[in-house]
């Protein structure tokens, strides 16, 4: 089944913890991006990949790192989460053949 | 850079009765497409329709169909016959041609409920 899964799909942690959200898809999309949603704001993009070791900041990339060493992987790394960092995390992936993204699951983060 | 607005935040409809969602946007790109994404109470994003800005003909998938204005950027989302389990937060997204941004850029939302 074609799917991008997310792991965690809950986590809450306390300031200053680094933690990692995984990411993976067995698509062998090119495309994989990050988008965080805030009530009131929808959704926004934090980090994009357009393939193996190619990464991109989007619109609110401040406190997030992220890799691709592998096609089917993008984990999203908090290395000193913030309060402010609490939020519904959506990994995504696409091909170049086709515009349509498909979504993880949603990862809910609250850092206390 | 594109925007998109969902004006209304939120809307209610009766089951079997019919209910249109507002999306405008804005851009100087003259190739681009357009989306409609569902989000249930289980958090999982569901495309129920797309557009291609170069197609001309609105597109439908069953109940769900666009009113696509180019000229206006206006994709409004029409659900005919609404169904209790249309009841989510709809997204309506704009994404440029491939080869440029990967991004996709959302509306605030637009939550609906569907009244029995």
């Amino acid at each position: 089944e074609a799917q991008v899964t997310q792991n965690p799909r809950y986590l809450i942690t306390v300031t200053g913890k680094k933690l990692t959200v995984t990411c993976s898809q067995n698509m062998n999309h090119e495309y994989m991006s990050w988008y965080r949603q805030d009530p009131g704001l929808g959704l926004r993009q934090i980090y994009y990949s357009m393939n193996v070791e190619v990464t991109d900041k989007g619109d609110v990339p401040e406190g997030y790192k992220v890799s691709r060493k592998e096609k089917r992987n993008f984990p999203l790394i908090l290395e000193s989460p913030s309060p402010n960092q609490t939020s519904l995390y959506f990994c995504a992936s696409s091909s170049f053949r086709n515009t349509e993204a498909f979504f993880g699951q949603g990862t809910r983060l609250t850092v206390v | 850079a594109q925007t998109v607005t969902q004006s209304q935040p939120e809307m209610s409809v009766q089951e079997a009765e019919t209910v249109t969602l507002s999306c405008t946007y804005d851009t100087s790109e003259s190739d681009y497409y357009l989306f409609w994404y569902k989000q249930p109470p289980s958090r999982q994003m569901i495309l129920v329709i797309r557009q291609e800005a170069y197609k001309q003909q609105n597109a439908t998938e069953n109940r769900f169909s666009v009113n696509f204005q180019k000229a206006a950027k206006s994709f409004s989302l029409k659900i005919s016959d609404s169904q209790l389990g249309d009841a989510a937060m709809y997204f309506c997204a704009y994404r440029s041609p491939q080869g440029g941004s990967e991004k996709l850029v959302f509306g605030k939302g637009t939550k609906l409920t569907v009244n029995p």
